[in-house]
């Protein structure tokens, strides 16, 4: 059962347009959310994440957003670059048994910007 | 600034012989991860480790094992390899003093098991 979900494999935008990419949970217990982008044959790199405690969180170009009622969150990426195109991974925490955060991801993201 | 190390970066092994991946943490980092990314999947949570104890586990089979070490570096050893372990394997890590635990993450290790 997958806890973390994007529904939308994958997203296409013009440069300079606002990029939404969009992310529900279904664990309440998770307490902190993360976004990572992703390129082939390299790790994922940390770009924003937000705690369970707010609704926003904004670096930059990109902003999270959390709406705790509905399990539902977003990264918006305004403005979009050719740059950013990548696979984003959407990823939730959840405090485990032995103190750790555990990172549940969603399946991913491609995110196409056109020049 | 530094990030996470992991070495090899590609590793080619055979059905039931035994591999070691290595993990070297952002310094002054407390915890390490591991995760597994099979082929068009998402990153599994195998184990984690804080100052240099097994911390929680997840999906990892028996026949892995993991620990910490005093410089905070740690390593996976998987023994009896299966065509099916073949995946990204990730490490990341974080620290516990700054109260958000961000994990950052290594550029992985790619085993392909023949």
């Amino acid at each position: 059962d997958q806890q973390v979900k994007q529904n939308s494999p994958s997203l296409s935008v013009q440069e300079g347009r606002i990029s939404i990419l969009n992310c529900d949970y279904t664990n309440s217990m998770f307490d902190y959310f993360l976004w990572y982008k992703k390129y082939p044959a390299e790790g994922p790199t940390f770009l924003i994440s937000i705690s369970s405690i707010k609704d926003k969180n904004e670096d930059g170009r990109f902003t999270v957003f959390l709406n705790k009622s509905a399990k539902h969150l977003s990264l918006h990426i305004v403005p979009s670059q050719p740059g950013d195109s990548a696979v984003y991974f959407c990823a939730a925490s959840e405090k485990a048994m032995g103190g750790s955060e555990k990172l549940v991801f969603g399946k991913g993201m491609k995110l196409t910007v056109n020049p | 600034a530094a990030g996470v190390i992991q070495s090899p970066r590609h590793l080619i092994k055979e059905k039931r012989e035994t591999a070691t991946l290595k993990c070297y943490p952002i310094p002054r980092h407390d915890t390490v991860y591991w995760y597994q990314q099979g082929p068009g999947q998402d990153p599994q949570f195998l184990i984690s480790f804080y100052e240099k104890m097994q911390s929680d586990k997840g999906s990892i089979p028996d026949r892995f094992s993991a620990q910490q070490f005093s410089d905070y570096h740690s390593e996976l050893n998987m023994s009896s390899l299966e065509l099916g372990d073949s995946a990204l394997y990730f490490c990341a890590s974080s620290t516990r003093f700054t109260g958000e635990e961000t994990q950052y993450f290594g550029p992985g290790t790619r085993l392909l098991v023949l």
